[in-house]
């Protein structure tokens, strides 16, 4: 199992909240990823960090937003959930050792619920 | 731009059996990792194998191979003999080879349902 773990597991809200999903890695990774997956569809990268204070948009606009303060830590924010926002969001990083330059690990996922 | 494609959305194998999976990508790059990534009901995502492009030699683990065609831009994986636990669903993953950068582009997916 990775060392890369994400809360919480299954979050359901109203719309117009403000919610905060963590993720947090216990490798050492420099790179920090969050993907979005709607169900039976591919992951699409919307943020990525490749290390403390670097962030930068993924492929798919998204209206959240992401920090890198600490090397362990890649929370993913959203001002104002709306029903569109419902969807998987998964956190992956990658690391310094040669063999994990290109292996993704990845948490076991956020379910979103917007209502 | 890079896009990968798997035209199977689902499958199934009788336990024991053989199974492979088809993936097609397309990219004008010539160094480049693709990847075949597990991810089982309600758990992680798990890397199942990766191949390096500039590699002829097709990868494999354990019962997981792959048959990798540069030129025809194909990486299909093959299950042997197959497990009750390989049931998930399975993505092909493309990614170019350039300065640290590790942004992988998905397939669709194939969800693979093994029967005892």
């Amino acid at each position: 199992e990775a060392d890369i773990y994400q809360t919480p597991r299954y979050l359901v809200i109203g719309t117009g909240k403000k919610i905060t999903l963590e993720c947090s890695q216990t490798m050492g990774h420099d790179k920090m990823y969050w993907y979005q997956q709607d169900p039976g569809m591919e992951l699409h990268l919307i943020h990525y960090s490749y290390g403390v204070n670097s962030t930068e948009k993924g492929d798919l606009s998204s209206e959240s937003t992401v920090s890198r303060i600490r090397t362990e830590h890649f929370p993913l924010t959203l001002e104002s959930a709306r029903p569109s926002h419902t969807s998987q969001y998964l956190c992956a990083s990658s690391g310094l050792r040669h063999r994990d330059n290109e292996k993704l690990f990845f948490g076991s996922g956020t379910q979103l619920s917007v209502l | 731009a890079q896009t990968v494609t798997q035209s199977q959305p689902e499958m199934s194998v009788q336990e024991a059996e053989t199974v492979t999976l088809s993936c097609t990508y397309d990219t004008s790059e010539n160094n480049y990792y693709l990847f075949w990534y597990k991810q089982p009901p309600s758990r992680q995502m798990i890397l199942v194998i990766r191949q390096e492009a500039y590699k002829q030699q097709n990868a494999t683990e354990n019962r997981f191979s792959v048959n990798f065609q540069k030129a025809a831009k194909s990486f299909s994986l093959k299950i042997s003999d197959s497990q009750l636990g390989d049931t998930a669903m399975y993505f092909c993953a493309f990614m170019i080879a350039q300065g640290g950068s590790e942004k992988l582009v998905f397939g669709k997916g194939t969800k693979l349902t093994v029967n005892p």
